[in-house]
């Protein structure tokens, strides 16, 4: 069975500073999916980012970064300068692939910005 | 964009009632999802649908039913309502069986 860890359940920053948010996942399966949601006040889970077990390469979007290492099973994602507008609680989830539609969600990191 | 509506934000019911909570596509999307929310757990598939009137549980079915009679619609029935199925609902929808899910805004249901 599948797995997903997100141990920070609440984290608080000053607004401009950097976050890590960690993910670490767990599957025996070598194809799988990684996601990365977003769930504002308003309720809606926002898609970020998916990433697939064959490309470990990092990637950047704006102030968002993700790294991704199969050597730990991590999926960490990092926002720069951070913002009000971050304040969410952020989702990492697994999927595997090709056969399983099913998302395997953790527990969720609410994240707060103060300004 | 995506758009997957759910009918309530807030729901209120009493224990024994029939729930039904009602979601909708505009996508054209093959598959759709529900999801209750509980703090400290995530988020947890009680049912999923990848063509019309096939459905097959997820984690958690006990307790609910779904019906898809159209595409773009999928619903949640919550035959008997019970108190400990207070939770927030949430529906997502996906183009293939393996691949990104958008959701809706969610459903906060109270079961008094």
């Amino acid at each position: 069975a599948q797995k997903v860890t997100q141990a920070q359940t609440e984290i608080s920053v000053v607004e401009k500073e950097d976050v890590t948010l960690d993910c670490v996942y767990e599957t025996r399966d070598t194809t799988y999916y990684l996601f990365w949601y977003k769930q504002p006040p308003s309720g809606e889970l926002v898609f970020l980012i998916r990433r697939n077990s064959f490309d470990e390469q990092n990637e950047i979007s704006g102030r968002y970064s993700w790294n991704f290492q199969k050597s730990t099973s991590s999926f960490n994602f990092t926002i720069t300068a951070s913002q009000v507008v971050d304040s969410a609680v952020y989702f990492c989830a697994l999927s595997l692939w090709p056969y399983d539609e099913k998302l395997t969600f953790g527990t969720g990191t609410r994240l707060t910005i103060i300004p | 964009d995506v758009k997957v509506t759910q009918s309530s934000r807030y729901l209120v019911k009493r224990t024994g009632e029939k729930v039904f909570l009602e979601c909708v596509q505009d996508m054209d999307h093959e598959n759709m999802f529900w999801y209750r929310q509980d703090p400290g757990l995530g988020l947890r598939l009680i049912y999923f649908s990848y063509d019309v009137k096939m459905k097959e549980k997820g984690d958690i079915p006990e307790g609910y039913s779904v019906s898809r009679e159209k595409k773009e619609r999928f619903s949640l029935i919550l035959e008997s309502a019970s108190t400990n199925q207070t939770s927030m609902y949430l529906c997502a929808s996906s183009l293939y069986r393996v691949d990104i899910q958008y959701f809706g805004a969610g459903t906060r249901l109270s079961v008094l």
